[in-house]
This record gives structure tokens, C-alpha cells and sequence, in this order.
């Protein structure tokens, strides 16, 4: 099955340092991937959606300043957290999608970032 | 009001026992996925449906389009079953529930 891969698998940093989050697709070119997050004991909420070679879309409330999405090529997409405070301390996923799989529009999560801001 | 919601929140059976979780959903959807993220935070998808019923080893998942219900079935719980159970609704995006968080006792 489709593999996604992300790194680091947790991170702490300090408040007001910034921290890059990858996701890799392993064997599939993801032309879609999508950023969640998640605090404790709470659902997935989506975060942005990055197509290759474009700008991500964000969702409303999340700061696309704050949260910069790269996704330079078929198989990478990074998420930098900026200026990380502790609010930001959560569980980040990525997911991706390639249309060229079936069944169409699956998606494939990566087994998700711990970061933990002091 | 959530899109979508699960029931119960949480669930605690004896090893064996046969499992259900529900979802209802209020949106208008082209898709149904079941996910079971485990206590380390991965997620894997379960099952991806739109109509009737899929069956993989011992999960079953169903979906009624016009009630906009869909339940996930365990039969013959294990403990390597205890995970949460999330059922997500997808339109143009996914809307998650809130999870069902299941421990099975040995």
C-alpha cells in the first residue's frame, strides 16, 4: 500500500524558534497533500492543502505566515512552524493523495509530528 | 454543531466480544472513511466507502446514504484492537468526528 512518511516523529523546541516538518511520499507522487493538526483529545482539523507547484490554501484561522507550506515536489511537502509558542504545541499530520491510485481521492495519512513548544 | 458524530465516546469490551461504532453525519458527502489512530497518534485508513457495505478481516463498515449513518463493526475483539476509531465525511474536505476511543480487556 501507499506509504507516507513524516519527520521528525517529535520535536521540542524552544518559545520563538521556528520548526520545518516533513512529509514524504514513499512510493506514490502525491499531487495533493493536506496538513492537520490535532491537540489532546480533540479531532483532526485541517490545517491547508498544498498542490505541487502552487501555493497552499489555508483554512480560515489558521495564519499562513505562521505556518508555511512548501510543496516543491511530487513526494515533499514541509510544514514551518515560525516564531513556535506553546499554543502551538500539538500533533501535526499530513496526508496525501495522488489521483492516479484507486480508489480515487483516497488519502494516505503519515504517522504524525509531536512538537512540543517550552 | 459537529458535522459529523460519533458514538459512543468511549468503550471498553472483553476480548471476543462483538463491537459498534457509530457515525452520523449531516452533510452531504461523496465519501465515508474509518480511521483508527493508535495511542502513539498514527492513523490508518480503515475503510474509504460511499454506499452499502465493505468487509476486511474481522471489521465490517456500513452506510446508509439516506439515514446519513455509517457504523464499523469488530467482531471477535482483540486487545490489539484498543485504539481510537475516527469516522471522517468527505465533501470537498474531510469532516472528522471526535473519535471513539475503544479498550478491549484480555
Amino acid at each position: 500500500g501507499a506509504v507516507v512518511s513524516q519527520h521528525p516523529s517529535w520535536v521540542i523546541c524552544k518559545s520563538g524558534t521556528s520548526v520545518k516538518i516533513e512529509c514524504r511520499s514513499l512510493d506514490f507522487q502525491a499531487t495533493t497533500m493536506f496538513w492537520y493538526r490535532q491537540f489532546p483529545k480533540q479531532s483532526l482539523m485541517l490545517m491547508a492543502t498544498s498542490n505541487e507547484g502552487s501555493k497552499a490554501t489555508y483554512e480560515q484561522g489558521v495564519e499562513k505566515d505562521k505556518f508555511l507550506i512548501n510543496h516543491a515536489s511530487l513526494t515533499l511537502s514541509t510544514l514551518t512552524v515560525t516564531s513556535a509558542h506553546p499554543e502551538d504545541s500539538s500533533f501535526y499530520i499530513c496526508s496525501a493523495r495522488d489521483p492516479g491510485l484507486a480508489p480515487v481521492n483516497e488519502q494516505f495519512f503519515g504517522p504524525g509530528t509531536r512538537l512540543t513548544v517550552l | 454543531k459537529n458535522e459529523v458524530e460519533q458514538s459512543p465516546q468511549n468503550l471498553t469490551a472483553q476480548e471476543g466480544e462483538f463491537i459498534t461504532i457509530n457515525c452520523s453525519y449531516s452533510v452531504g458527502i461523496s465519501a465515508l472513511h474509518w480511521l483508527q489512530q493508535h495511542p502513539g497518534g498514527g492513523i490508518v485508513s480503515l475503510f474509504m466507502l460511499s454506499s452499502g457495505k465493505k468487509k476486511h478481516g474481522r471489521l465490517i463498515a456500513t452506510i446508509n446514504i439516506q439515514e446519513k449513518h455509517s457504523s464499523l463493526h469488530i467482531t471477535a475483539s482483540h486487545p490489539r484492537d484498543s485504539a481510537v476509531y475516527i469516522c471522517a465525511a468527505r465533501r470537498n474536505q474531510f469532516y472528522f468526528g471526535t473519535g471513539t476511543s475503544l479498550t478491549v480487556i484480555p
